[in-house]
């Protein structure tokens, strides 16, 4: 099952440099997304979300970006900080069901 | 700020017996969920929950589950008769309403292994 995919495993940026971290998808129907965060021994933490009615939702130092015509989503941090040092995960979800689809995630290494 | 809560953390067990992993959602959610991320893959959907009703299976959710809510409080997965791939980390996660459902707040999970 690849409707959704995180192609780049692993992604290092320096401490106050942006992190771009970027997720496709391939089923049309998907209308919500949402990243979340991950640390070892925990479970995914909220970070983000945005709608399909919308190709841009801001908060703090996150943003996610949608391009519905390209299947694409994208999660900028500016400015990275060591602390964002995790793993990412690019959620989906079609038609209000509560069902995530998620991506496998890329690890996020921010230096100091 | 409230939280989800898995018990146990771990739990090792002998292939064919059942297990129940426990979860206490947030206080004034009202749907639920469980995954699992087997290592080295995707977490991926079980089952969602509301109204004390199954509301969505995956495939992977076979007649071997069932999940429960006993009391205002617990929302259990149970394996009946445990494989060796069923070795996995299970989150639990809950959300407050049907209009944030996508918002999920998931447990920190237990990490099941059979043996």
């Amino acid at each position: 099952d690849q409707q959704v995919k995180q192609n780049s495993p692993s992604l290092s940026v320096q401490e106050g440099r942006i992190s771009i971290l970027n997720c496709d998808y391939t089923n049309s129907m998907f209308d919500y997304f949402l990243w979340y965060k991950k640390y070892p021994a925990e479970g995914p933490t909220f970070l983000i979300s945005i709608s399909s009615i919308k190709d841009k939702n801001e908060d703090g130092r996150f943003t996610v970006f949608l391009n519905k015509s390209a299947k694409h989503l994208s999660l900028h941090i500016v400015p990275s900080q060591p602390g964002d040092s995790a793993v990412y995960f690019c959620a989906a979800s079609a038609g209000n069901t509560g069902k995530l689809i998620f991506g496998q995630g890329t690890t996020l290494q921010v230096k100091p | 700020e409230p939280e989800v809560t898995q018990t146990p953390s771990h739990q090792v067990t002998q292939m064919g017996q059942e297990v129940i992993l426990r979860c206490v959602p947030i206080s004034n959610h009202l749907y639920f969920y469980w995954y699992r991320q087997i290592l080295g893959q995707k977490v991926e959907f079980l089952v969602s929950f509301y109204n004390n009703e199954i509301s969505e299976k995956s495939e992977i959710f076979d007649d071997q589950f069932s999940v429960e809510r006993p009391d205002g409080s617990n929302f259990t997965l149970k394996i009946r008769s445990t494989k060796l791939e069923d070795s996995a980390m299970y989150f639990c996660a809950s959300s407050p309403d049907r209009i944030s459902q996508e918002t999920q707040y998931f447990g920190p999970g237990t990490r099941l292994l059979v043996l």
